[in-house]
């Protein structure tokens, strides 16, 4: 089974730039994550969809951030403009689905490494 | 909101030997889950091991187990005969019962093994 496919690896822009992260979750997960994880930090939760609709996006800079899940497969993650406090390591996970009260794991991606300079 | 504590940044225990890693939680609900999760360098987050509330017995898997406090709120991660490829980050994480709500993460402790 493949797992969750992140790309790019690595980014690094300058500020004020835009950039955009892609995601592809395991065949047959409705539920979609994306996580920011700051250095030295625990993954804090960006923003969840069930299938293409978002169902929780309570933490997501949403002045400078967007997420779309189009189709309810792939994802992409944007940030416009970047900041320097926006380096960190930006996860995608997804499980089977959650909200149908099915609680099984979560998968996570290799994440992508953003470097704002 | 929920938190998760983890209080020791950084553990250190020789190969074989066995480790604790400690993880304390706030939450006013009843019905929750519970997990301990390893980022090695490659940054993947691998499930080590899952809690649900409402069981009293604690969980194991293999070389892995938990030592679960509901009342105290504790969840502690055991790992025994530790090998090498052991050392990474260990996270603790909590997952309300049911509906939204992502994996709320605890800050981590790095784990290093000693030969």
């Amino acid at each position: 089974e493949a797992g969750v496919a992140q790309s790019p690896r690595y980014k690094i822009i300058e500020k004020r730039q835009s950039v955009a992260f892609w995601c592809n979750p395991i065949s047959g997960h409705a539920t979609l994550y994306w996580y920011q994880q700051i250095l030295g930090q625990g993954p804090k939760l960006l923003i969840q969809f069930q299938n293409n609709g978002v169902v929780d996006d309570s933490q997501l800079p949403k002045d400078r951030f967007s997420a779309e899940r189009l189709k309810g497969v792939d994802s992409t993650l944007k940030i416009q403009p970047a900041k320097l406090e926006d380096s960190a390591v930006y996860l995608c996970a997804s499980s089977l689905d959650w909200l149908a009260g099915v609680n099984t794991e979560a998968f996570f991606g290799q994440g992508t490494r953003l470097t704002v300079v | 909101a929920q938190t998760v504590t983890q209080s020791q940044p950084e553990m250190s225990v020789q190969e074989a030997e066995t480790v604790t890693l400690s993880c304390t939680y706030d939450t006013s609900e009843s019905d929750y889950y519970l997990f301990w999760y390893k980022q090695p360098p490659s940054r993947q987050m691998i499930l080590v091991i899952r809690q649900e509330a409402y069981k009293q017995q604690n969980a194991t898997e293999n070389r892995f187990s938990v030592n679960f406090q509901k009342a105290a709120k504790s969840f502690s991660l055991k790992i025994s005969d530790s090998q090498l490829g052991d050392a990474a980050m260990y996270f603790c994480a909590y997952h309300p019962g049911g509906g939204a709500d992502g994996l709320t993460f605890g800050k981590g402790t790095h784990l290093i093994i000693q030969p």
